[in-house]
Order: C-alpha cells, then structure tokens, then sequence
C-alpha cells in the first residue's frame, strides 16, 4: 500500500528567503510518481511540480525544485525567493502503476510567508 | 484552453438529503477522479471514472455514487446525507493511465459541500 508522510503541520518562512517542505513515501511498486500540490483558502488544488521514480534529474518548475532522494524515499518541495502569496497548503502526493491516475496524498504544510 | 471546472461551488444541504455534484475535465483528458477533502485533512479517493465505467474506488459505502457522460464530464452524487459529509468535493481529471507520462492529473476548484 502507499503512504505518504508530511511531518511539519505548519511551517513560517521570510519573505524572499528559500523554505523546504518535507514528504517522505512508501511504496513497494518501483516505478511511481510523486506530486506536489498548492492548495489556497479558495480550495482549488493547484499543480505545481512532477517527479517520475526513474528520472534522472530533480524536477525544476520556475521557483519550485524537487529534492529527490529515492535511497531515502523522500521528495521534498524546495521554494526559492518566497513570496507572500506562496502562503497556502502544500500537499504531497503519489501514485503508481497499480493505482493508475489515483492519488495518495499527505496531511499537508499550511505554509506561512511573512513580510 | 478550459481547465477542470466543477459545480456548484458552494451548497448547503439538509441531513437525510441527496446531493449531485457535476465536473467537465480538462479538454483532452479522459478519466475523472472524485475526491473528499474533510477540513484541515488530505483529499481522500472516492472513485474514477474511465470510458463511462467505475475503473477503482475508494473506501467509501455506496451512498457515493458517480456516472460519466460520453463527453467524458461526470458527476458525484452522495443519498442520504450525513453531517459528517460535509467537505470540500474536488475532481480531478487526467489520461488513463496507460495513455499518460504521468504527471497529467490536474484539479478542479471544488464544490463546499455543507450538511445542516
């Protein structure tokens, strides 16, 4: 079955300062994706960045990266340059070939940026 | 190009009542997913829909039911309504999974669904 773990319930961050969100996962299926996602008050889930297990290379999408460290399963979402309205929830998410487009997702980070 | 669109944004419902939710997917994606989002939770998987049938669902009981239209829209409909029903509905819609890279699975805005 997969799993997946968002340790910090809340984290604050700087204004134009770098933040890490943590995800960690589990999964017994070597061939997975994993997701990350913002959701704001509003509740749109909105995509934000992409990682397949057999990339070669951390996704990169503008601001956001993915350090993935498949040894340790982990997948944590790097945001550089914060900016005010990156404030929102940051949900993890993962799927694999036995749950096709099916998502498991984490608790979630509620993100804060101050000014 | 319309991205996921889901109605009714809001509603609020009377406990014992019946609820429909509707979503249209993305243009060019042919496989809907519902999900529950319960305050301060993660989405939880209800079901999918691919080429009009039920393909997975969840663990929810069978007062969640679903349908999908041959222009791939669908909808969610919960009987009998409960209070702790009450959630954010989110739809999400994708390739099937065979057709997919993978990371084509985008969200709707969802649907505030309140029980009373």
């Amino acid at each position: 079955a997969q799993k997946i773990t968002q340790t910090q319930p809340g984290m604050f961050v700087q204004e134009k300062e770098a933040v890490t969100l943590d995800c960690t996962y589990d999964t017994s299926d070597p061939s997975y994706g994993l997701f990350w996602y913002k959701q704001p008050s509003s509740g749109e889930m909105i995509f934000l960045i992409y990682q397949g297990s057999y990339d070669q290379q951390n996704a990169t999408e503008g601001r956001y990266s993915l350090n993935f460290q498949k040894a340790r399963k982990s997948a944590n979402l790097v945001i550089s340059a914060s900016q005010l309205g990156d404030s929102a929830m940051y949900f993890c998410a993962m799927r694999d070939r036995t749950s096709g487009s099916r998502l498991t997702f984490g608790e979630g980070t509620q993100l804060t940026v101050n000014p | 190009d319309a991205g996921v669109t889901q109605s009714p944004t809001h509603l609020i419902k009377t406990r014992g009542q019946q609820v429909t939710l509707r979503c249209s997917p993305k243009s060019g994606h042919d496989t809907v997913s519902w999900y529950q989002q319960a305050l301060g939770q993660g989405p939880q998987f209800i079901f999918q829909y691919y080429e009009e049938e039920e393909r997975q669902r969840g663990n929810f009981p069978d007062r969640f039911s679903g349908h999908q239209f041959p222009n791939y829209s669908s909808e969610l409909n919960v009987n009998a309504l409960l209070l702790g029903d009450s959630a954010l509905y989110l739809c999400a819609s994708s390739l099937e999974a065979g057709k997919s890279s993978g990371n084509t699975i985008y969200f709707g805005e969802g649907s505030w669904l309140t029980v009373v």
